[in-house]
């Protein structure tokens, strides 16, 4: 099984600021299958990035992925007040899919 | 307009059965992959496994298999989720979502809604 760590935890920033979240695979996923998904309470997630870099449908370009092998990132350029929710890394590459533990974006 | 809607919330016993249910639109459901996920609350995301409508093909999450049964319709372009026997630990959220290519190994793009599983004595 592969394993997602994200962090940090919770991340307590101001609108308007940068947002980077990271998550760590247990091992070197193939071809970058790694997804980024933000869920609002009482909301399904919604999918904002996959490929690891590749944004999603309707998704504002503030939102951008990077990363490769073990390493990626989650980068929303300025937060605007929508954007305070949890957001998790996914991975899609091996038969057990699996969803890092969530890194909680609040209102500092 | 691709979307999926799910059965409305539950309230079982432990020991029941339950059948809950993902019904596809705007697409040709047999041709997309469609994965179910877990949430307990206040917790995360849990993959539990995914099927391919178009000829059932199957398959399970260790932490799932033999719990649960997933299944698919294309007649109704539905998926299903179903439990023989439910426990306390099944209360949660549970999400179906379709992939957004039609191969196995891709990102969940259209999520449903949700339905609510709550068992309790």
């Amino acid at each position: 099984e592969i394993v997602l760590t994200q962090s940090p935890g919770t991340l307590s920033l101001s609108p308007g600021e940068r947002a980077t979240l990271s998550c760590r695979a247990s091992q070197s996923l193939s071809s970058n299958y790694l997804a980024w998904y933000q869920q609002k309470p009482g909301q399904a997630p919604r999918l904002l990035i996959y490929g690891a870099s590749s944004r999603a449908t309707g998704i504002p370009d503030r939102f951008s992925g990077s990363g490769s092998g073990t390493d990626f990132t989650l980068t929303i350029s300025r937060l605007e007040p929508e954007d305070f929710a949890v957001y998790y890394c996914q991975q899609y590459g091996s038969s057990l899919r699996t969803f890092g533990q969530g890194t909680k974006v609040e209102i500092k | 307009e691709v979307q999926l809607v799910q059965s409305g919330a539950e309230v079982k016993k432990p020991g029941e059965s339950l059948k809950i249910s993902c019904k596809g639109s705007g697409y040709s459901f047999s041709r997309y992959w469609i994965v179910w996920v877990r949430q307990m609350p206040g917790k995360g995301l849990e993959w539990m496994g995914i099927i391919y409508p178009g000829d059932s093909d199957a398959r399970y999450s260790p932490s799932f298999q033999g719990h649960v049964t997933i299944s698919a319709g294309t007649s109704t372009s539905t998926a299903y989720l179903q439990w023989n026997s439910l426990q306390a630990s099944d209360t949660a959220m549970y999400y179906c979502a379709r992939t957004l290519s039609t191969w196995d190994h891709d990102a969940f793009e259209i999520w449903g809604q949700g339905t609510m599983v709550t068992v309790s004595s």
